[in-house]
């Protein structure tokens, strides 16, 4: 299994408050990713990163920052968390190829 | 955007059974990918097509890259129990940017 580590790995927060989810990864792939998997939708790109301080908006990114300062961490944030944010958040990483290896994922509730 | 679709959404099979499931595009991919989610878990990369018309196997897995290049199918033979999951295919879109179908569910009745 590729090594990639989301933290926390549940969290209730309420609306208006800020939350920074963390992923982490040993495999020192250069590709990282943030999705997000509701019912119905499957999993819908979040943003993205292609290096360090090298990131990219994907499909709904709306209400979410990120950060990369480290090849290893990329960083989701939500500025301020709303109802609708509250969904299961997957990370993925991936080299140059086009395979992805997902993280165990975070539920997040926003209440 | 691009989107993928699936079909079925769902299914339920008795164990022993083969399943087939397709993934379709309005768009041209140039790479297939089909993945498996447990319940919990993240998804996990089954197989990965790079060619049209390819044929890949992953033991009781077979997926095939359609002619056209706008489907896909993937067929598991003789269902066992541990098949239960959700079947996601995924293609690149603007170089390493993905996107995904909504998936299918299945289910292995014993």
């Amino acid at each position: 299994d590729a090594g990639i580590t989301q933290s926390p790995r549940h969290k209730v927060t309420e609306t208006g408050t800020p939350v920074t989810l963390r992923c982490h990864q040993t495999e020192n792939h250069r590709y990282m990713y943030w999705y997000r998997q509701d019912p119905g939708h499957g999993l819908r790109l979040i943003h993205y990163s292609y290096g360090v301080k090298d990131t990219d908006k994907g499909e709904v990114s709306d209400g979410y920052s990120v950060s990369r300062s480290k090849t290893e961490d990329f960083l989701l944030t939500l500025e301020s968390a709303t109802s609708s944010q509250t969904s299961v958040y997957f990370c993925a990483i991936a080299d140059l190829g086009y395979e992805q290896y997902f993280g165990p994922g975070t539920r997040l509730t926003v209440t | 955007g691009q989107q993928l679709n699936q079909s079925p959404q769902s299914m339920f099979i008795q164990e022993g059974e083969d399943v087939s499931m397709n993934c379709t595009s309005s768009s041209i991919f140039n790479t297939w990918l089909w993945y498996k989610q447990d319940p919990g878990e993240g998804p996990v990369l089954l197989i990965a097509l790079y060619k049209a018309g390819e044929l890949t196997s992953n033991g009781r897995l077979t997926a095939q890259f359609g002619i056209t290049r706008k489907d896909s199918f993937l067929n598991i033979s003789a269902s066992i129990p541990s098949d239960v999951g959700i079947y996601f295919c995924a293609g690149p879109v603007n170089g390493q940017n993905f996107v995904f179908g909504p998936g299918t569910r299945l289910s292995v009745l014993p």
